[in-house]
């Protein structure tokens, strides 16, 4: 069966810091892979979405960016935080066969 | 005006009662998907509607799509049913791509 892991699950991070949040799905190949945010008190907005190694899509003009190294694995980074990047992230991938998304645990960060 | 609105935003319910949650939307949509949110955040597929109506448990979900409109109902509620409830839809132009709802939060209450 297919599994989606994050990490971590919550982190704290400063203003101006670093950040690199770690999606990886087993028991599939060649997901397509999404990253989501939810700020608080508000719904869900899609980041990015890659079909492929290498292949990243962005909806949303931001602070952030999205790398695919590997076929399961998909990292959402940022050189330097902001207060407003402060929220629920979660990664999810698509099953095609069924056309439903499966959502991984989420990562909660808060930039202080 | 938001592609996809949700009504209610926020409901209580006492325990035992039938529950409904709307789901209406603007855009022509490949399937709808109705999510639900735990407090601690993670998130469940509940079901995946292309048409017509699925039953899971005390769990039913029914679409509409000549008037755009989705329910989710839940019969004799539970406080554990307690969570938001979360309708998005894979838009026609968008592939495989959902568009959320802003979502209903439900509490149950013993």
């Amino acid at each position: 069966s297919q599994t989606i892991h994050q990490w971590p699950a919550t982190l704290v991070q400063p203003v101006g810091s670093p950040l690199s949040l770690e999606c990886t799905v087993e028991g599939t190949s060649n997901p397509n892979l999404y990253w989501y945010r939810q700020a608080a008190g508000r719904g869900l907005q899609l980041l990015f979405y890659s079909v492929g190694i290498g292949q990243i899509s962005s909806e949303v003009p931001q602070n952030l960016s999205a790398s695919r190294p590997q076929d399961r694995q998909f990292i959402l980074s940022s050189k330097k935080l902001l207060l407003s990047d402060s929220g629920f992230y979660l990664c999810a991938w698509w099953g095609p066969s069924n056309y439903e998304q499966y959502f991984g645990p989420g990562t909660r960060l808060t930039v202080t | 005006k938001n592609e996809v609105e949700q009504s209610p935003q926020n409901l209580t319910a006492q325990e035992g009662e039938f529950i409904t949650i709307n789901c209406s939307y603007s855009v022509g949509i490949s399937a709808l998907h109705w999510l639900q949110q735990h407090p601690g955040g993670g998130i469940v597929s509940l079901f995946m509607l292309s048409s017509g109506k699925k039953k899971h448990g005390r769990l039913i979900a029914t679409i509409n799509i000549q008037e755009k409109h989705s329910s989710l109902h839940i019969t004799a509620s539970h406080p554990r049913d307690s969570a938001v409830y979360i309708c998005a839809v894979y838009r026609h132009i968008s592939g495989n791509m959902l568009t959320f709802g802003g979502g209903t939060r439900l509490m149950v209450k013993p």
